[in-house]
């Protein structure tokens, strides 16, 4: 238990449906991000939250919308999503500013898009 | 962008010896870290060097780093079946600690 949770574990969905990914961190950080991980590719860094704002968004596609309500949570909501959006979905958090410390992973949610 | 590149892509020792692999950045970087994923499993954090270290040691973890060559190394010495798993580094730069992951090595270790 990393105190970073991410519901839910496995999520089948097709192209027309509308999904939301939902994490939730515990350990009093700022800074909360989504990594998507796809088979024999690098982890890609998806969204950035400090302080509850967004910070970096990778040129990822519109059909992928994050929201942070507030420093402990974070949403990623789907909608018309493509079969190769499947992908291990990661949510991570960090405490910035200060001393430097590690991200803190979520054991991800796996997305198949049918 | 990728930033970390690990090397080797795939490693498979026996049980007992000791498993090497490196990494290698493009960027100025405050910190360098690795982690570890089990397969289908978030990673977890093993350790970090920052960028003024030269090397450091944790449990039967060593890493090395070369900020002049832009490379780390991670040594785990007597290794166990339980350390199968992929390996990641990732550097950290910026002030609100953006961290870029390579692809990765695939550590087996053979009972």
């Amino acid at each position: 238990e990393t105190g970073v949770t991410q519901t839910p574990r496995h999520l089948v969905m097709g192209m027309t449906n509308k999904k939301s990914l939902k994490c939730e961190q515990h350990l009093g950080h700022n800074a909360m991000y989504w990594y998507k991980q796809s088979a024999k590719k690098p982890l890609e860094l998806m969204f950035v939250y400090n302080f509850k704002e967004q910070t970096e968004n990778n040129s990822v596609p519109s059909r992928f919308s994050p929201e942070c309500p507030n420093s402990s949570h974070l949403f990623l909501h789907l909608h018309t999503l493509q079969p190769e959006d499947s992908a291990l979905y990661l949510c991570a958090s960090s405490q910035v500013g200060g001393a430097v410390t590690e991200a803190f992973f979520g054991q991800g949610t796996r997305l198949t898009v049918v | 962008s990728q930033q970390g590149e690990e090397d080797p892509q795939a490693l498979s020792i026996q049980e007992g010896e000791n498993a090497t692999m490196n990494c290698s950045y493009k960027t100025s970087i405050n910190n360098l870290q690795w982690y570890r994923q089990n397969s289908g499993r978030g990673l977890v954090h093993l350790i970090l060097i920052r960028s003024n270290e030269r090397e450091k040691h944790s449990g039967r973890l060593r890493v090395t780093l070369d900020t002049s060559k832009k490379s780390s190394s991670l040594l785990i010495t007597a290794s166990r079946a339980a350390d199968t798993a992929s390996y990641f580094c990732a550097t950290g730069a910026g002030g609100y600690q953006k961290v870029t992951f390579g692809i990765g090595t695939k550590l087996q270790v053979i009972p």
